[in-house]
């Protein structure tokens, strides 16, 4: 699995778009990208996967760039009960980087 | 039934005690997960189970012991653990295993938190 890096923390305005990055420059042509979250206490929550292609759901857009060495999660109208930790993963063993804290504040 | 459901919610145990943890889906996947997560670090990854085969063990201590009785549960069975394992163990299922490079999406359960005194 390709090791990933994202930032510590960031803070969105809610109703704005969350932007979240994540660089995996190690990625090989065919691991997958995994985005899941974790609110407080839970179990993390899958968000949306892709190799290629950007990939749109009813909860997020997932955009790669065209040489997959980093993607990036949209939020598109963060709302209060969207702050958590996000974690971006990259390959099937499905092994969990130290993930952004996302705030959304009013 | 989209849960992975994982009992107890709370355990506390002494160093010399033997207990378990559960975990239980009925989605059909093939593929299960013990995660192991500390306070406000990532989950990490423990065991993986497929086709009710231990697949993978990231160098877990031996007093940390899974089973998969069948296809729907997974068990961990905990014996001499150190106050230092105390942490929020999550279980996880997926449609297809690690081998896939498209293992799908992970359904987590709420996690059991274990506190070892």
């Amino acid at each position: 699995d390709a090791k990933t890096t994202q930032p510590t923390s960031m803070d969105c305005a809610e109703g704005r778009a969350a932007n979240l990055p994540c660089n995996h420059s190690t990625i090989s042509g065919n691991e997958y990208v995994y985005w899941y979250r974790q609110i407080h206490s839970q179990g993390p929550q899958y968000i949306i996967h892709g190799l290629k292609n950007n990939e749109t759901n009813e909860m997020a857009s997932l955009i790669i760039t065209e040489d997959r060495k980093s993607s990036t999660l949209i939020l598109p109208h963060a709302t209060l009960r969207d702050t958590a930790v996000y974690y971006c993963i990259a390959g099937g063993k499905l092994i969990f980087g130290q993930g952004t804290e996302l705030s959304v504040k009013p | 039934d989209t849960e992975v459901t994982q009992t107890p919610k709370h355990l506390v145990m002494g160093m010399t005690n033997k207990k378990s943890l559960k975990c239980e889906q009925h989605m059909g996947h093939r593929a299960m997960y013990w995660y192991k997560q500390k306070a406000k670090k990532p989950p990490e990854l423990m065991f993986v189970y497929s086709y009710e085969k231990l697949s993978i063990n990231e160098s877990v201590p031996s007093r940390f012991s899974p089973e998969c009785p069948n296809s729907s549960l997974l068990n961990l069975h905990l014996h001499a653990l150190q106050p230092e394992d105390s942490a929020l163990y999550l279980c996880a299922s997926s449609p297809r295993d690690s081998s896939f490079m498209n293992t799908g999406e992970l359904f987590f359960g709420e996690g059991s938190r274990l506190t070892v005194l």
